[in-house]
């Protein structure tokens, strides 16, 4: 049982590239939800999933993408990458009031 | 919509000292309570959490936390500090009838010998 597993674990992007983040779970949760966490913001909501082909907005959806078509997989996109995603990405997923968090994607876009 | 305010951004305490670390939550309902801690270049660990029940809630690492429904609080204490508890704080609230989490900005906790 791995939890919630993101790739890659670091990454350097040029301004206007894209890529994808990864993020898979093992523990068959309907709920998934990307963060970014900022220096002195805490973690903002990107997107989230309630189940396989659902999927809403957060707090800070602008410039990022997100598909579920399975339970396990909820893959980011990031879309003309700019500074301003220069982040931390957090994928999570919950069930039963109990949220499980993956290691973290550390993203600078230069 | 539910939000949380951690008020103190950076502690300094010495070890052995006691810790305590404020959370105030904006919410109009019951709600799901979360302590994590993240130390530098690491992911989240959950301390403790409170859904119901007795308002004083244990965690891991000696940590507890008391649930203070007229003052929307829910800080955290440390009887005695140690150096390994250097790092940074999140208190984080989700509600009962929605599935998002919401976090505060974070209290960074440096512990000097």
């Amino acid at each position: 049982n791995a939890g919630v597993t993101q790739t890659p674990k670091f990454r350097i992007l040029k301004i206007g590239q894209s890529m994808t983040l990864q993020c898979t779970q093992d523990m068959n949760h309907n709920y998934m939800y990307w963060y970014r966490q900022d220096p002195g913001m805490g973690l903002k909501l990107i997107y989230y999933s309630v189940g396989a082909g659902i999927t809403d907005k957060g707090e800070v959806p602008n410039g990022y993408n997100v598909s579920r078509s399975t339970t396990e997989d909820f893959p980011l996109r990031l879309e003309l990458a700019a500074p301003s995603q220069t982040s931390v990405y957090f994928c999570a997923s919950s069930s039963a009031g109990f949220w499980f968090f993956g290691p973290g994607t550390r993203l600078t876009v230069l | 919509a539910q939000s949380v305010t951690q008020p103190d951004i950076h502690i300094t305490v010495s070890e052995g000292a006691s810790l305590e670390l404020r959370c105030n939550y904006s919410y109009g309902a019951t709600p799901y309570l979360f302590w994590y801690v993240q130390s530098p270049g690491q992911g989240l660990q959950l301390l403790l959490k409170y859904f119901s029940g007795d308002t004083l809630v244990q965690g891991i690492k000696g940590f507890e936390a008391e649930f203070k429904r007229s003052q929307s609080s829910f800080n955290l204490r440390k009887p005695s500090v140690h150096w390994s508890d250097a790092a940074e704080y999140f208190c984080a609230v989700g509600a009962v009838d929605d599935y998002k989490l919401s976090f505060g900005a974070g209290t960074t906790v440096t512990v000097r010998a």
